[in-house]
């Protein structure tokens, strides 16, 4: 069952924007991570976050995590046509012991 | 350092065969999980296997089993394929099961079934 869900569920921008995406998810987690998914290959990790994080920052990601609303969101800023792919949360479950849920996953999508 | 390495990239089979794909983890990891992802939707946990046994699994119906080898290697089976099995095949490798580390993935088979 898919307990993430993303946030829009799709995303247009212009190269240079911000692009921001949300996540949501229903239990209580050890961490959550973001991954990039390029036209259907293999997942990229971006970022790690754990329960006990508030805010982490890679780059120009930058993903925070609100465990009481059960939400996070990642940044992407100044955008590039190369960031264009599909990103997907997954949390890791207290109780799973490292089994990812995923969500449905944004596509984003930026126009040069 | 090789990262998870997944073989084969492609593979085409018809209805009632049977498919046998592999993983080799990241160097140093050696918990594989596996993941089915249909199209447009997001990766659905199949199963993980750790010190050569399989830990937990996902709403998978029996033909989808798996094996571990001592150099923690594994293999997704499926028999009995069905048109619904058609998806990408992902395999992702971590260390322990203490469920706090990255999960890597690799570049996935994209299985068809006709």
């Amino acid at each position: 069952s898919q307990q993430g869900e993303e946030d829009p569920q799709a995303l247009s921008i212009q190269e240079g924007e911000n692009a921001t995406m949300n996540c949501s998810y229903k239990t209580s987690i050890n961490n959550l991570q973001w991954y990039r998914q390029n036209s259907g290959r293999g997942l990229v990790h971006l970022i790690l976050i754990r329960s006990n994080e508030r805010e982490k920052h890679s780059g120009r990601l930058r993903v925070t995590l609100d465990t009481s609303k059960k939400s996070s969101s990642l940044l992407i800023t100044a955008s590039r046509a190369a960031d264009t792919a599909s990103y997907f949360c997954a949390t890791d479950e207290e109780t799973s012991g490292s089994r990812l849920t995923f969500g449905e996953g944004t596509q984003l999508t930026v126009n040069p | 350092d090789a990262g998870v390495t997944q073989s084969p990239t492609h593979l085409i089979k018809t209805r009632g065969q049977q498919v046998t794909l592999r993983c080799s983890p990241k160097s140093g990891h050696d918990t594989v999980s596996w993941y089915q992802q249909a199209l447009g939707q997001g990766p659905q946990f199949i199963f993980q296997y750790y010190e050569e046994e399989e830990r937990q699994r996902g709403n998978f119906p029996d033909r989808f089993s798996g094996h571990q080898y001592p150099n923690y290697s594994s293999e997704l089976n499926v028999n009995a394929l069905l048109l619904g099995d058609s998806a990408l095949y992902l395999c992702a490798s971590s260390a322990g099961l203490a469920g706090t580390d990255t999960q890597y993935f690799g570049p996935g088979t994209r299985l068809t079934v006709l």
